[in-house]
């Protein structure tokens, strides 16, 4: 198993362009999330997926869009890039919900909007 | 507001010596708490998940306390290791009263065991 595997690792882009991660899991989770981690605000829930064909927004929702076309795969838009979308971007699966059971994380997708 | 509160300072603990962290947490009465370990570069790593109606829960080194009323978890890690250094991550299920939804997330703690 792979587990929790993300596309691409690094990422720079001009404030405007536009860009899609890519989050792909291997467990057949049902439950899938976008977060945010930026230095000293910890982690942040962008948006979320209780199952396929299915997306609800977190706690940060602008200024992104999602789409969960497959079960295994959760896909983070951003459409028009902004220097404060530059942050390290984490995707997760949990097969149980959010809180009551643990949550698998990929490696992460560091974006840097100029 | 709500929140969750992890010591921003890093703890500094004696290799062998049992390091403990603290999340407090203000204004949530979350159904689950859970534990992850971060290394740099890489995603959260799931350690201990404790329920609201237990009050430790245990896995080889690592042991968890939850008091709901004082809002606060304890995290030990006894017989500390160089490699148990990391930052420390409190998560709670707080977005709904405990639905789908994802976990809130402290800014977590940065242990370092020294030799």
């Amino acid at each position: 198993n792979a587990g929790v595997t993300q596309t691409p690792k690094f990422r720079v882009l001009k404030t405007g362009q536009s860009m899609t991660l890519l989050c792909a899991q291997d467990m057949n989770h049902e439950y899938m999330y976008w977060y945010r981690q930026d230095p000293g605000m910890g982690l942040r829930l962008i948006h979320y997926s209780v199952g396929e064909g299915t997306t609800a927004k977190g706690e940060v929702p602008d200024g992104y869009n999602v789409s969960r076309l497959k079960k295994q795969n959760f896909l983070l838009g951003l459409e028009s890039a902004a220097p404060s979308q530059t942050s390290v971007y984490f995707c997760a699966s949990s097969y149980l919900l959010a809180g009551s059971g643990e949550q698998f994380f990929g490696p992460g997708t560091r974006l840097t909007v100029l | 507001s709500q929140k969750i509160e992890q010591n921003s300072e890093a703890l500094n603990i004696q290799e062998g010596k049992t390091a403990t962290l603290t999340c407090n947490y203000t204004n949530y009465s979350p159904a689950y708490l859970q534990w992850y370990r971060q290394d740099p570069g890489r995603g959260p790593v799931f350690l201990l998940l404790i329920r609201e109606n237990e009050k430790e829960k245990r896995k080889e080194r690592l042991k968890v306390t939850f008091d709901t009323t004082l809002k606060q978890s304890l995290f030990h890690i006894t017989a500390s290791q160089p490699a148990d250094s990391a930052t420390y991550l409190c998560a709670l299920d707080v977005f709904s009263g405990g639905g789908a939804d994802g976990l809130t997330f402290g800014k977590g703690t940065h242990l370092i065991i020294q030799p």
